[in-house]
């Protein structure tokens, strides 16, 4: 039973134009959320977080949407660069739980 | 060098053969997980630590072993491995904090695992 998903295996976008992409969890409980991004033949890496007293945070290019009501968590990459072509990861947890939960994550190609 | 580091990297084994897999941290964050990488089920958590010797059961640990004598290592067995374990396996480890915003797991770089 997946706690976390995210409904889109890959996406394709246009160098320059907005990335939008998508999590979509069960469990109103959880009150912290990450995304992680994994390049090939390497470990995911740390991209962005929210804690559920928010509905955004930005950094740089990266900005992660919160909406609560829906329980849907979505992250926009504004403007797309080809470096940003990775994996995705969207995680969730509680405050003071180390253990996250992954969901299953989203290709992004972006096209040059 | 500071960091995350696992060892293999790649290993092909037999079915029923013994393997392990071995995660080595400089940080001596208190607590170490063990994940597995398989198209369409993203990162399951297989173990985790919260510190030497206190080990627990996370998603997916049937076929499993772990230890931690030490901080900095957490090494993952395959006792009798079976096909249905051909996976890429990404151990992470983090520190206790009361909380703040920001990064949580730092992971490996991963072993990609046959069995064949």
């Amino acid at each position: 039973d997946q706690q976390v998903k995210q409904n889109s295996p890959s996406l394709s976008v246009q160098e320059g134009r907005i990335s939008i992409l998508n999590c979509d969890y069960t469990n109103s409980m959880f009150d912290y959320f990450l995304w992680y991004k994994k390049y090939p033949a390497e470990g995911p890496t740390f991209l962005i977080s929210i804690s559920s007293i928010k509905d955004k945070n930005e950094d740089g290019r990266f900005t992660v949407f919160l909406n609560k009501s829906a329980k849907h968590l979505s992250l926009h990459i504004v403007p797309s660069q080809p470096g940003d072509s990775a994996v995705y990861f969207c995680a969730v947890t509680n405050f003071g739980n180390e253990k996250l939960t992954f969901g299953t994550g989203t290709r992004l190609t972006i096209i040059p | 060098d500071a960091g995350i580091t696992q060892s293999p990297r790649y290993k092909i084994t037999e079915t029923g053969r013994q393997v392990t897999l071995m995660c080595h941290q400089t940080w001596s964050h208190s607590y170490m997980f063990w994940y597995r990488q398989d198209l369409g089920h993203g990162l399951r958590l297989i173990y985790y630590s919260a510190a030497a010797d206190i080990t627990d059961k996370g998603e997916v640990p049937d076929g499993y072993v772990v230890s931690r004598s030490k901080t900095e290592n957490f090494p993952l067995t395959l006792e009798s491995a079976t096909r249905s374990q051909t996976s890429v396996y990404f151990c992470a480890s983090s520190v206790v904090r009361l909380w703040d915003m920001g990064e949580t797991q730092y992971f490996g770089p991963g072993t990609r695992l046959l069995v064949l």
